[in-house]
């Protein structure tokens, strides 16, 4: 059965200290990689598409990297406003690509 | 652009009854996708429609439904509530396998 795997389930960091989240999937056939920010409150706020091993992207103080069974998002001199929970997910192809959440990784900076 | 609007935000329902939930996509898209967050289970599927028609449906019981119109504004409907359907419904649109876009959700409180 495809699963998408997310540790840690918390971590708290302060504010400048660099760290990184993983996502670990098993699936037939990876057609892409998703990371979503989900702020309190609201919806899951689209990051990066990854769809190959060895594809990186970069959105200010975050990379996302994928290997053929994980992925990171690397958090690098975080801020307060980077608070927020991650979510990766993976689209599960069925009569359309239907994306896979993991359960995330809440992260908490502190200043 | 205009996001994805989803309303009410918030609804407070007693057990046994029904509810229903408004979605209307971003402008142009023709796919809506709903999923149910919850802390304990995460992000979980309910289904997808397409140009008006059921494309996918995920693992849940028939008292969740759902349509959608010929303007791609969809519902979704929940009968019979029960204390654990209370949850964080969200709506999304995409298009292929590119990244979701989400509303904010409407929190649904059943008591």
């Amino acid at each position: 059965e495809d699963q998408v795997t997310q540790s840690p389930e918390a971590l708290r960091l302060q504010e400048g200290e660099s760290s990184s989240l993983n996502c670990s999937y098993t699936v037939s056939g990876l057609r892409g990689l998703f990371w979503y920010r989900q702020d309190p409150g609201k919806g899951p706020e689209f990051l990066f598409t990854l769809y190959s091993a060895g594809e990186e992207k970069e959105k200010e103080r975050l990379k996302a990297t994928l290997t053929k069974k994980e992925s990171f998002l690397h958090i690098t001199a975080p801020k307060p406003e980077d608070s927020a929970t991650y979510l990766c997910a993976v689209p599960v192809v069925g009569g359309s690509y239907i994306p896979t959440f993991g359960r995330g990784t809440s992260l908490i900076v502190h200043p | 652009k205009a996001g994805v609007t989803q309303t009410p935000r918030y609804l407070i329902k007693t057990r046994g009854q029904q509810v229903t939930l408004s979605c209307s996509p971003i402008s142009g898209h023709r796919s809506v996708s709903w999923y149910q967050q919850t802390p304990g289970q995460g992000l979980q599927f309910l289904f997808e429609y397409f140009s008006e028609t059921q494309r996918n449906k995920g693992n849940f019981p028939g008292r969740f439904s759902g349509r959608q119109f010929s303007n791609s504004r969809s519902e979704m409907n929940v009968s019979t509530l029960e204390l654990g359907d209370s949850a964080l419904y969200l709506c999304a649109t995409g298009e292929d396998n590119y990244g979701y876009t989400f509303g904010s959700g409407t929190r649904l409180t059943v008591v």
